[in-house]
């Protein structure tokens, strides 16, 4: 059972638009991060939310944790090739481990 | 700040052998490291819980024996996947834990190591 769902699983669009990727559990999280990850390299950490309805934003991109604490959301604005890569959001729920979620493959085309 | 390494970074083995991989805390000491598993276009899976000094907490279908654990020291954590066969070919990537206050706790992940057994 995986307790983190991310839509969508794959995104491809084109340079300048926006996008907004999701994670998503039944379950209630104390915490929850945003990685990067490339491929053949581990994942970059972008974010951490702790605070239900919490709001980061890290340049083009704005993250939302869930008032519920049980969701997320990336937002990316003005999308660039850079911004390509495999998004992953991954939550505590209380003990030491990162459940990871589903991912979201974004392709941003030049 | 808090940099992991792993190394190799990749390796190419026959059925059988045992391969070890190292992740090391470059600078800072992580008293607890974990080790996951990520098969291609796929998330990442917890394998274990490493903490410095006593024995790895192995998630459920982790075969212990197979996959072994070691957390000598504040620094360094090492997997040894012993008689590999293809179908462990896997990338392996660790993560050490920082805590940060008493409830935020990070965890940075190492470069990942690509394992191929022929």
């Amino acid at each position: 059972t995986q307790l983190l769902e991310q839509s969508p699983q794959f995104l491809s669009i084109q340079e300048g638009e926006n996008l907004t990727v999701y994670c998503n559990s039944s379950s209630v999280f104390s915490s929850l991060q945003w990685y990067r990850q490339e491929p053949g390299e581990g994942p970059v950490l972008l974010v951490t939310v702790v605070t239900g309805g919490e709001v980061k934003k890290l340049k083009r991109l704005t993250f939302q944790f869930g008032d519920a604490r049980k969701d997320s959301s990336l937002h990316i604005t003005a999308a660039q090739p850079g911004d390509t890569g495999l998004y992953l959001c991954a939550g505590t729920q209380g003990n030491e481990k990162l459940t990871f979620g589903t991912g979201t493959r974004l392709t941003i085309i030049p | 700040g808090a940099v992991v390494s792993q190394h190799p970074s990749r390796v190419i083995c026959k059925s059988g052998t045992s391969v070890k991989i190292e992740c090391r805390s470059l600078d800072f000491q992580a008293t607890t490291m974990f080790w996951y598993r990520q098969f291609p276009k796929q998330s990442l899976m917890l394998m274990a819980t490493s903490n410095e000094g006593s024995k790895a907490t192995y998630e459920q279908g982790v075969e212990k024996d197979k996959f072994l654990i070691n957390h000598a020291s504040l620094t360094l954590s090492t997997l040894t996947v012993a008689s590999a066969h293809p179908e462990d070919s896997s990338f392996y990537i660790c993560s050490a834990r920082v805590r940060r206050g008493s409830y935020q706790e990070t965890q940075y992940f190492g470069p990942g190591t690509r394992l191929l057994v022929l």
